[in-house]
């Protein structure tokens, strides 16, 4: 049973766009909800986080939109840039010491 | 954001022998790392989690007593791939979490294992 679902598989995006990944959780108990980047050959790199009390958290291009009722939440990337092309994992935790659970990711290109 | 370490980054060995990677916060301590495997474009899947000062809790699937875990000190955990084979060829990346902080994992940079 996956527990974090993420669509779409793959993404491309012309450059200055908005990329929108979305995720959607079924256990209500996760309250933790980060984002991860991973370029090819390297381990992911945490972007941003949220917790369920916020609806939303930007960091500079990265904004997370949380919707508690939905069991659902999205990254959306402002501007996007060749650079950001990389693969894009959402995942969830329900306590500290607890593991992430992951995404099965995104895969995003942004061209020019 | 917080230093976790991999090393080495790659590695070859023959089928059959042992290889071991190592895991190290930098600049925090972690009462607990993870250790995942990914396969080419595929999601993370979480083999263990690293309890310092305790034995590792294996997820169903991961044979123990092929992936040694230790989590020798607060900065430190390896995995070992013993008699390694050539299915076990794969990316290997370990976590850890500050505990001071809130849920936040870090990753380290992941280490590539060819078996041959």
């Amino acid at each position: 049973q996956q527990q974090v679902k993420q669509s779409p598989q793959s993404l491309i995006v012309q450059k200055g766009g908005i990329s929108i990944i979305n995720c959607a959780y079924e256990n209500t108990a996760f309250d933790y909800f980060p984002w991860y980047q991973q370029f090819p050959g390297k381990g992911p790199a945490l972007l941003i986080a949220i917790r369920p009390d916020v609806s939303e958290k930007k960091e500079g291009r990265f904004t997370i939109s949380f919707n508690k009722s939905a069991k659902q939440f999205s990254l959306h990337i402002m501007d996007s840039q060749p650079g950001d092309s990389a693969t894009y994992f959402c995942a969830a935790s329900i306590r500290a010491n607890t593991p992430l659970v992951f995404g099965k990711g995104t895969r995003l290109s942004v061209i020019a | 954001g917080a230093v976790v370490s991999q090393h080495p980054s790659w590695v070859i060995c023959k089928s059959g022998t042992s290889v071991k990677i190592e895991c190290r916060s930098l600049d925090f301590q972690a009462t607990t790392m993870f250790w995942y495997r990914q396969f080419p474009k595929q999601s993370l899947m979480l083999m263990a989690t690293s309890n310092e000062g305790s034995k590792a809790t294996y997820e169903q699937g991961v044979e123990k007593d092929k992936f040694l875990i230790n989590h020798a000190s607060l900065t430190l955990s390896t995995l070992t791939v013993t008699s390694a084979h050539p299915e076990d060829s794969s990316f290997y990346i370990c976590s850890a979490r500050p505990g001071a902080r809130e849920n936040t994992i870090y990753f380290g940079e992941g280490s590539w294992l060819t078996v041959v």
